[in-house]
């Protein structure tokens, strides 16, 4: 069965300061991952995913994420917060080995950065 | 993504009463999905479509049906409306071609039954 979990509700940084967002996973297979996030009022926006190779994967906006097969792990970073980036983020999985391509998220998190 | 559009975004409704969600893509994209969201709880799939023929269950859709009219027309319909399906509704959207694409999501409606 895949699952997701993030298990931060909340994640308070200060501007400028470093942020980490944990995810971690369970699939029978190997993963597709995604992160996505979601700013009030509005749907989600895709962030960045990790297909294969490298396992650090760059996106959207400075973020940035670490694949880690043996903690099963896809932590969404960024090296220096902005206020703007205040927001819920999500994390989710697919198993490339299945055929129905449905995406498994996470509760999310939400981040505050504060001035 | 304004590609994905969805009707109404807000709508107050009673209990009993037969609600429609309906959502429209200009992506070309042959995967629909609806997902609601409730606070603490995250996205949960209620239906999702990979072609006009074929509609799955996801993994909350008792008190929900769909109908995927056209390649670009995906609604999701609440026929007997009751006040646990109080939520935001989302509709998504991928690309066929690969299975790593992205999804890409309407602006979400939400509802509240009374």
């Amino acid at each position: 069965a895949q699952s997701v979990a993030q298990p931060e509700d909340q994640v308070n940084v200060a501007e400028g300061n470093p942020l980490t967002v944990k995810c971690t996973y369970s699939v029978s297979g190997n993963p597709y991952l995604f992160w996505y996030v979601q700013y009030p009022n509005r749907g989600l926006q895709f962030l960045l995913k990790y297909i294969t190779g490298d396992n650090l994967v760059k996106g959207s906006y400075g973020f940035e994420a670490e694949f880690n097969k043996s903690q099963t792990s896809f932590h969404l970073k960024k090296p220096s917060a902005l206020v703007s980036d205040s927001a819920l983020y999500f994390c989710a999985v697919r198993d490339r080995g299945s055929t129905l391509g449905r995406l498994y998220f996470g509760r999310g998190t939400q981040l505050t950065v504060w001035p | 993504d304004a590609d994905v559009t969805q009707t109404p975004r807000n709508r107050i409704t009673k209990t009993g009463k037969r609600i429609m969600l309906e959502c429209s893509q200009t992506k070309g994209h042959d995967r629909m999905y609806w997902y609601r969201q409730d606070p603490g709880l995250g996205l949960r799939l209620i239906y999702y479509s990979f072609d006009v023929k074929d509609i799955n269950k996801g993994e909350i859709s008792d008190g929900y049906s769909v109908s995927r009219q056209a390649q670009a027309k995906f609604s999701l319909s609440l026929e007997s409306a009751i006040p646990n399906q109080t939520a935001l509704y989302f509709c998504a959207t991928s690309d066929l071609a690969a299975s790593y694409n992205e999804q890409f999501f309407g602006p979400g409606t939400r509802l509240t039954v009374l």
